[in-house]
């Protein structure tokens, strides 16, 4: 089952404009990653933030946790057309299977230049 | 470092054909994951290897499916006999520790027809 849910499903933004993708999930975590996929490319991880944090920067890239409400959103600040991918958020639970990464169905980003 | 290697990165066969997808993680990584990754169901995980023992297979859909890693650098997935259904891209991962960052490969893209 998905652990993680992102929203929304697809995202078009001109070029300069900031982006932002939310993702919901359903139980306690360990910590939350997000992940980018560029066209017929494997995952590239970009960020992950543990359960304890709150928020996290990296480059444009910032990253907010709320436990309470089990939800993350990640913002791309001044887009560029290489940005244009899908993003995914993963969630790693606390507890025996600490390993297993439970994806989103993504979020699409198309930066138009 | 090269990353985490697999090949091929295109297969293309018949139903009831033999099928092994190979991997190459990253050297001194000692957790080993394979994912499917369909426009239907997303990213699953298959498998998962730490320190060359398979500790869950869960995710392995059916008997058809078998996993090996014979060693810490290498491990291959083998579906026999391949089904349509089975196409989709297949995705290996390694990671240092069981929880946290994966480094994905480029992904094999099978396709049975």
């Amino acid at each position: 089952s998905q652990q993680g849910e992102e929203d929304p499903q697809a995202l078009s933004i001109q070029e300069g404009e900031n982006a932002t993708m939310n993702c919901s999930y359903k139980t306690s975590i360990n910590n939350l990653q997000w992940y980018r996929q560029n066209s017929g490319r494997g995952l590239v991880h970009l960020i992950l933030i543990r359960s304890n944090e709150r928020e996290k920067h990296s480059g444009r890239l910032r990253v907010t946790l709320d436990t309470s409400k089990k939800s993350s959103s990640l913002l791309i600040t001044a887009s560029r057309a290489a940005d244009t991918a899908s993003y995914f958020c993963a969630t790693q639970n606390s507890g025996g299977s600490n390993y297993k990464l439970t994806f989103g169905k993504g979020t699409l980003l198309t930066v138009n230049p | 470092d090269a990353g985490v290697i697999q090949s091929p990165r295109h297969e293309v066969t018949e139903m009831g054909q033999e099928v092994t997808l190979r991997c190459k993680p990253i050297s001194g990584h000692n957790s080993l994951f394979w994912y499917r990754q369909t426009m239907m169901r997303g990213l699953e995980l298959l498998i998962y290897f730490n320190n060359n023992v398979p500790i869950d297979d869960s995710g392995m859909p059916e008997d058809r499916f078998s996993a090996k890693m014979p060693n810490a650098s290498f491990s291959t997935l083998k579906i026999q006999p391949s089904e349509p259904r089975d196409s989709a891209v297949y995705f290996c991962a390694s990671s240092l520790l069981d929880s946290g960052e994966q480094f994905f490969g480029p992904g094999t893209r099978l396709t049975v027809l």
